[in-house]
């Protein structure tokens, strides 16, 4: 299945660490990508490739996969990370799927 | 400075057709592709499809097969979606992505409302 669940709600107590997944067959052979979004804004790029961020992203924001299972850790939530994440990846066709979406709480 | 702006809101009535552009600059057109998704009220993401400024080469999610079109102007550096025979559960936002590392630059986004 070219489906990517993710957790529809997850919180995390400021400064602390939380982890975002994201769960599907074609992360077994491509990385996702991920963006956050804020409401009424456009979603926002926040990690790709293997382990990327773009310019401007902090470095709280990394990424990492194993077997089926892609994730999102933010190390030392703020209160600016409260916010809707969205994994993406392709599959064989060349098709994209985003998750569900996890909307992070920062307690 | 890349920039990526789309047009203006849109009410269309059922069965109607609605076109959303999707303008660049700051960077080479044809050397990026150029995704499209959408996000109905309350709702997640949805990816509908790619197209390749470069050659014109299209690929698109199967439930849009039908009834969209992706089209892109390299001489105003400027990308289209069209979708026909709309319905009430077409309304929503629809965004244009370039595709870099990831889809780096996204426009504003373009609201259409679907209603009799």
């Amino acid at each position: 299945s070219s489906e990517l669940t993710q957790d529809p709600a997850v919180s995390v107590a400021l400064g602390q660490t939380v982890r975002i997944t994201c769960r599907g067959d074609s992360v077994r052979f491509f990385s996702p990508s991920w963006y956050q979004q804020k409401p009424g804004q456009a979603p926002e790029l926040v990690v790709y490739g293997a382990n990327f961020r773009p310019s401007g992203i902090p470095d709280r924001f990394s990424a990492s996969t194993s077997g089926g299972e892609g994730s999102l850790t933010i190390t030392g939530a703020q209160a600016d990370d409260e916010a809707d994440y969205y994994c993406n990846s392709r599959d064989n066709s060349g098709n994209y799927h985003f998750g569900g979406g996890t909307h992070l709480t920062v307690l | 400075q890349v920039q990526v702006m789309q047009s203006g809101a849109e009410v269309k009535k059922p069965g109607a057709s609605v076109k959303v552009s999707c303008k660049t600059s700051g960077y080479t057109f044809t050397d990026y592709g150029i995704h499209w998704v959408r996000q109905a009220p309350g709702q997640g993401l949805e990816w509908m499809g790619w197209i390749s400024p470069y050659n014109g080469n299209t690929n698109y999610a199967q439930k849009f097969q039908v009834r969209v079109t992706m089209t892109t102007d390299t001489s105003t550096s400027t990308a289209y979606l069209e979708v026909t025979s709309l319905r009430a559960d077409d309304t929503a936002v629809y965004y244009c992505a370039r595709d870099g590392a990831g889809y780096d630059y996204w426009g504003q986004g373009t609201l259409v409302i679907v209603s009799a």
